[in-house]
């Protein structure tokens, strides 16, 4: 298996566009995290699905950002519109439940 | 609540010398805990899980229920060893197998 996938790897865009990050989960994970990284804050859990459906979104900063999971191979998260205070990167995470996590690349993204 | 905590967000040693890095819990069940580890600008990637007890790349971990530890060390530690590493606490409770990561310590071995 190629891991989790994520897309874009690195993405620069201007404040008020919209950023759509996209990942690709484990074959056969039924559990998918998004999460950011930043200097200042560390990891953050932003959202995850169990069976695609979203099970706890408590960690999604604010109505500008949104997660899908449209099927069990295939996630987005949405910023709209973004700012530069979004600039982190964000990270994909998958697993089998009761099993370890495996993260993807990351998504470095920077709003200017 | 906060039940992972690494009190050192910054730790220097150098080559050779033996490492800790400090992680302190709070859950209220059995725990299962873990140590990951990021390399500069990779992802992060799994170093090793209490319940399988093992060594990996020479870091051990021991869970300490009675001062609700789990800190990573290492005798000697390599340059190679620089990194961020995250202890993470998985609850199999109510929230459905959440990972919760502590904030991190970045670790630099100087040559």
């Amino acid at each position: 298996d190629a891991g989790v996938i994520q897309s874009p790897r690195h993405e620069v865009t201007e404040m008020g566009q919209e950023v759509t990050l996209r990942c690709k989960p484990i074959s056969g994970h039924d559990y998918l995290f998004w999460y950011r990284q930043t200097m200042m804050r560390g990891l953050e859990l932003l959202i995850y699905f169990n069976n695609n459906v979203p099970i706890d979104d408590s960690g999604m900063p604010e109505d500008r950002f949104s997660a899908k999971m449209p099927n069990a191979s295939f996630s987005t998260l949405k910023i709209q519109p973004s700012e530069p205070r979004d600039s982190a990167v964000y990270f994909c995470a998958s697993r089998v439940s009761g099993n370890t996590i495996y993260f993807g690349e990351g998504s470095w993204l920077t709003v200017v | 609540a906060q039940r992972v905590t690494q009190p050192e967000k910054l730790l220097s040693v150098f080559k050779g010398a033996p490492v800790e890095l400090k992680c302190n819990y709070s859950y209220s069940g059995s725990p299962e805990l873990f140590w990951y580890v990021q390399y500069s600008r990779q992802r992060l990637q799994l170093l090793l899980r209490h319940i399988s007890r093992e060594s990996i790349k020479g870091f051990t971990a021991d869970l300490n229920k009675g001062e609700t530890s789990f800190h990573l060390k290492k005798p000697f530690a390599q340059e190679e060893d620089s990194a961020m590493y995250y202890c993470a606490l998985l609850d199999r409770g109510s929230t459905l197998g959440r990972l919760y990561f502590g904030r991190g310590t970045q670790l630099t071995v100087w040559p």
